[in-house]
């Protein structure tokens, strides 16, 4: 069992969908809880950032993190056509590197 | 707004030649970490360096593949022979590496396609 699992896809949603991308994890050492965007042929790019169990609103995303059912959600709302890319779940421990999941791909039609 | 810079973008190489690939981290951060991705997959950890010190090194393939950052500040990632194996996105991230931080930024990456 890899210590990160995330469902590829690809999504694909109509413009103003919400859209749901979601991690389950095995370990419960980690303590930070990250998601990152990736456009095509390009490095990832720092979404959200969350410590905590609970929920982190940003915009038109939310993250969410239960610890104790060791599962990740990231929430985008009104989604956009700007909003196709693959999305990578990544957590980790205080100053180590991070674990990602496979990453996620959603396309998102006008 | 402060960024990491990765060079060259694209390599193109063929298989037992040597490749090198440069990071200049954000100013200031004491962390850098090299990450390698294969298409379709997550990034996964080669190096990490603290300051010039390597940190973790558990996942580079020591018989090729070299890193340096001299003076904590750029890196140097090297793959010396090079196999069709190697073909993937290099991706330098930094963070500032003090307690309580732990953002980690990526630069541009290098596709390296090895014939």
């Amino acid at each position: 069992q890899k210590e990160v699992e995330q469902d590829p896809g690809p999504l694909s949603v109509p413009e103003g969908a919400i859209v749901s991308l979601n991690c389950t994890y095995s370990n419960s050492a980690f303590q930070y809880f990250m998601w990152y965007r990736q456009y095509s042929r390009k490095g990832p790019e720092l979404l959200m950032y969350t410590y905590s169990s609970g929920n982190k609103e940003d915009g038109r995303f939310t993250a969410q993190v239960d610890k104790s059912s060791k599962y990740i959600s990231l929430f985008i709302r009104d989604s956009q056509p700007s909003d196709s890319a693959t999305y990578l779940c990544a957590l980790n421990q205080a100053g180590t590197a991070l674990i990602f999941g496979k990453g996620t791909t959603l396309s998102v039609s006008s | 707004e402060a960024e990491v810079a990765q060079s060259p973008r694209y390599k193109i190489t063929e298989k037992s030649q040597a490749v090198a690939f440069w990071c200049d981290p954000i100013s200031g951060h004491a962390t850098l970490y090299w990450y390698r991705q294969i298409l379709g997959q997550g990034p996964e950890l080669l190096v990490q360096f603290q300051d010039e010190s390597v940190v973790d090194d558990s996942q580079l393939p020591k018989d090729r593949f070299s890193a340096e950052r001299l003076k904590g500040v750029d890196s140097t990632l090297k793959i010396q022979p090079a196999e069709l194996g190697d073909s993937a996105m290099y991706l330098c991230a930094s963070s500032l590496g003090l307690a309580g931080t732990n953002e980690q930024f990526f630069g541009p990456g290098t596709r390296l396609t090895v014939l």
